[in-house]
This record gives structure tokens, C-alpha cells and sequence, in this order.
């Protein structure tokens, strides 16, 4: 059964951390992504990658950083946490970069920014 | 701009039958997709549609009109387990997903 693992489901922070979100998947996909999901909102992406140490901005990239040292391994970066940080961070990969390309999302990993 | 509409919240009865629409603007389109979230959980995959027309997947339809675009997704036979949040997303010219805010399906017995 195809996996994506986030480490954390739930973290709480002081403003100012330094937080890593770390994501797994299993299935050899190339392109992995990172969202955020805020009530009322749909989707947004913060950043994604579709092959090992390529990255690229999303729609929300501000504030943020990611790390791809390995093709299963996707990090997102809070280089110093703030307030408005506080959200559902949820880690998706997929196979394809076009057309039907479903995506397989993680739990998520609910951060809470004190 | 780009935007998804779909309704916040919707109520229906176990064993019934209901339609969550969706509707799009979009710069191009390459398909959308149907999304089911039960709370505190992952989305999962439900359906693709590119083509007009309806796809058929169990309980479970999927309607596309690109000239209107519009979508639905309907549920036939309720359960109590199809309680989640149906999430829609349009997938446009540069292959990147616009996703709606999601509709919260409410079950009643």
C-alpha cells in the first residue's frame, strides 16, 4: 500500500523556532509537494520538487524553505516560526507531472505557532 | 483570477442521494479532480474527469461540463462513513492544481 509519512502530527512552537517538518514516501515518486490547509481555504502550496535537490516556489513561499537530499525524503523549513504560521501542513507526492497526476497526501502535520 | 467555488457545508440523510457541485474559472484546464478528506485525515483521490460527460465509480459519479465550467460529484446510497469534506481542484494551463475551499458533507441517520 502506497505511503506518505510525516513525522510529526501534531508540534507547538514559540515564535521564533526554527521548525522542520519532515515527509517520507515509498512509492519512488519524482515530485513531492508541500501545502498548507486553512479553514475556508482550499489548498495552498508552499513549495514542491519533482526531482531530487530541484525545488520550486509555489503560490506561498514566503516565510518558508524545503530540502530534497533524497528522492523519498521532502523537508519543509521554518527558518523563524511566526503566528501566522499556524496551520495543517500537508505533504503530497505524486508520479506524474501532467494530465490524471494524482496525488497521495500524508496525514499532515498540525502546527500551532504560541 | 483563478477561483473554485463549492459549497461550505451541505446536510443530507443516510441512504439518500446528493450532488456537490463545483464550479471554475481557471487559466486553461487539464482536468479536475475530486478529493475526499474525513477529519484529521489524509485527502484521498476520488476521481478524474478531462472529458466531458459523467464517469461512474461505484456509489460514487463524477460530472464534467468544460464549456460551463462545471462539475459534480455525486453520492448515491449514503452511509454515515461518507461524512468527510469533498474537495474539488482544477488542474490548469501550466499543470499546476487550483483547489476549492472543500464542502463538508453532513450525515444524518
Amino acid at each position: 500500500d502506497v505511503k506518505v509519512t510525516q513525522s510529526s502530527r501534531y508540534l507547538v512552537k514559540r515564535t521564533g523556532e526554527k521548525v522542520f517538518l519532515e515527509c517520507v514516501q515509498d512509492m519512488d515518486h519524482e515530485n513531492m509537494f508541500w501545502y498548507r490547509q486553512d479553514p475556508g481555504l482550499g489548498l495552498r502550496l508552499i513549495y514542491f520538487s519533482y526531482d531530487v535537490k530541484m525545488k520550486e516556489k509555489g503560490d506561498i513561499p514566503e516565510g518558508y524553505s524545503v530540502s530534497r537530499e533524497k528522492k523519498e525524503r521532502f523537508s519543509l523549513i521554518l527558518e523563524s516560526a511566526s503566528t501566522n504560521q499556524t496551520s495543517m501542513y500537508l505533504c503530497a507526492s505524486s508520479l506524474y507531472n501532467s494530465g490524471a497526476n494524482v496525488l497521495t497526501f500524508g496525514a499532515g502535520s498540525r502546527l500551532t505557532v504560541l | 483570477g483563478q477561483n473554485i467555488d463549492q459549497p461550505t457545508e451541505m446536510t443530507a440523510t443516510e441512504g439518500a442521494i446528493v450532488q456537490i457541485n463545483c464550479t471554475y474559472q481557471t487559466s486553461g484546464f487539464n482536468g479536475l479532480f475530486w478529493y475526499q478528506q474525513h477529519a484529521g485525515e489524509a485527502p484521498t483521490f476520488l476521481s478524474y474527469n478531462v472529458l466531458d460527460g459523467l464517469e461512474e465509480k461505484g456509489r460514487f459519479s463524477s460530472f464534467l461540463s468544460r464549456s460551463k465550467g462545471y462539475s459534480y460529484l455525486l453520492l448515491k446510497e449514503l452511509q454515515m462513513k461518507d461524512s468527510a469534506s469533498y474537495l474539488c481542484a482544477v488542474m490548469d494551463s501550466n499543470y499546476q492544481l487550483i483547489w476549492g475551499a472543500g464542502t463538508k458533507l453532513i450525515i444524518k441517520p
